[in-house]
């Protein structure tokens, strides 16, 4: 079946615009989690979603990060007025139950390579 | 193509019994970077390891000890006398050469869950 969908693939945004990525889980899958990679870091979790409701915010950098999930299905993260520190991959996985949970391993999309210029 | 094989989606154990979670991986590189995450409860992925395919030396830190053949391509993980704090899901993942051990190109096997029981 199909996997977890990442769009775009590359972004190439002006510092100062607004961006929005966009993540389709699996069908089915009712925790979806967004993490981005920094040049030269390691993964850095943002937020994780079960169903439309995000119990924590607080991984989410700066105030001009928001993102939703909408009919417990597709999440967009949005980064406004974006700042070349932004620049990054950005993954998206889900998966069947929220994590601790058994059976739920992550899936993860191929990402989103965002760059600031 | 790379491909991550976590054959093991569940393991449950004893506290303080020890514990390997195996990794299989796929790649015609020459030059990739091996890591070792762990995901609690909360959602996050915590980091555990890196390692570069010219480095076989296995590592050990604390009770986490990584074993590393190129010959069988694995990459294995062993937790020595468990604790109920290293219930999770643990994911091994591959970057290939270009992304410098990172994010780009980073394929990640399905994960297992381990549980500890008291």
């Amino acid at each position: 079946g199909a996997g977890v969908s990442q769009s775009p693939s590359n972004k190439v945004t002006e510092k100062g615009k607004d961006v929005e990525l966009r993540c389709d889980p699996i069908s089915g899958h009712t925790a979806l989690y967004w993490y981005r990679q920094s040049l030269g870091q390691g993964l850095e979790f943002l937020i994780y979603f079960q169903g439309n409701s995000a119990p924590d915010k607080s991984g989410l950098p700066s105030d001009r990060f928001s993102a939703e999930r909408t009919g417990g299905s597709v999440s967009t993260l949005t980064i406004q007025r974006t700042q070349q520190e932004d620049s990054a991959v950005y993954l998206c996985a889900s998966s069947l139950v929220p994590p601790g949970q058994l059976n739920s391993p992550l899936h993860f999309g191929n990402g989103t390579r965002l760059t600031v210029t | 193509a790379q491909k991550v094989t976590q054959a093991q989606t569940e393991i449950s154990v004893v506290e303080k019994e020890d514990v390997t979670l195996d990794c299989v991986y796929e790649t015609r590189d020459t030059t990739y970077y091996l890591f070792w995450y762990k995901q609690p409860p909360s959602g996050e992925l915590v980091f555990l390891i890196r390692r570069n395919s010219f480095d076989e030396q296995n590592e050990i830190s604390g009770r986490y000890s990584w074993n590393f053949q190129k010959s069988t391509s694995s990459f294995n993980f062993t937790i020595t006398a468990s604790q109920v704090v290293d219930s999770a899901a643990y994911f091994c993942a591959l970057s290939e050469a270009w992304s410098g051990g990172g994010a780009d190109g980073l394929t990640f096997g399905k994960g297992t869950h381990l549980i500890i029981q008291p």
